[in-house]
């Protein structure tokens, strides 16, 4: 089993919807939640960074994390077509530069 | 560009066949990261550094994979006698003592694309 699960999707949305996007994930020592942007054949761009539980709002994005429940989340308000890219969850726990992903989950706006 | 550049941005090469990748973090950063990534996975931790000194290596870089900082500035990526396996795109990150945030956050490069064929 992987240490952090994410459903790799194709998930599509009309534009101007809500977009949900999940990780669970099973190591206990994780402290710092990441949400990374990747457009194809691109590098990961950071989107939001989080420290252990609580919600964080930046523009149309909120990340939430609920550590009691292992589970991290990302909500994109009013979706864009410019949104479509693949959305990836990263973790690491304190003094542990490692990150460790999720898979992604491929994510298209439709205009 | 004040980014993390990477370079070559694509190499096709012979399996068998050595292959080096360079990688420029952005100038004040002092931690630089490999990571790999195949498709449809998300990128996976080989090394990092602080300054010169590499500090931690996964399992994942075996005898053949070795990475370099010297002068803690630009670091190289060598994979040695190349096999089909080593198809992926490579990632370099860097990270800094303090971001916008209050903690260290993690900026790639655009990655460098093998094909060994």
């Amino acid at each position: 089993q992987k240490e952090v699960e994410q459903d790799p999707g194709p998930l599509s949305v009309p534009e101007g919807a809500i977009v949900s996007l999940n990780c669970t994930y099973s190591n206990s020592a994780f402290q710092y939640f990441m949400w990374y942007r990747q457009y194809s054949r691109k590098g990961p761009e950071l989107l939001m960074y989080t420290y252990s539980s609580g919600n964080k709002e930046d523009g149309r994005f909120t990340a939430q994390v609920d550590k009691s429940s292992k589970y991290i989340s990302l909500f994109i308000r009013d979706s864009q077509p410019s949104d479509s890219a693949t959305y990836l969850c990263a973790m690491r726990g304190f003094g542990n530069e490692k990150l460790t992903f999720g898979t992604g989950t491929r994510l298209t706006i439709i205009p | 560009d004040t980014g993390v550049s990477q370079n070559p941005r694509h190499k096709i090469t012979k399996r068998g066949q050595n292959v080096t990748f360079r990688c420029d973090p952005i100038s004040e950063h002092n931690r630089l990261y490999w990571y790999r990534q195949t498709l449809g996975q998300g990128p996976e931790f080989l090394t990092y550094f602080q300054n010169e000194a590499q500090l931690e290596k996964s399992r994942l870089l075996s005898d053949r994979f070795s990475a370099e900082r010297p002068k803690g500035s630009f670091s190289t990526l060598e994979i040695q006698r190349t096999e089909q396996g080593d198809s992926a795109m490579y990632l370099c990150a860097s990270s800094g003592l303090q971001g916008p945030w209050g903690n260290t956050e993690a900026f790639f490069g655009q990655g460098t694309r093998l094909t060994v064929v």
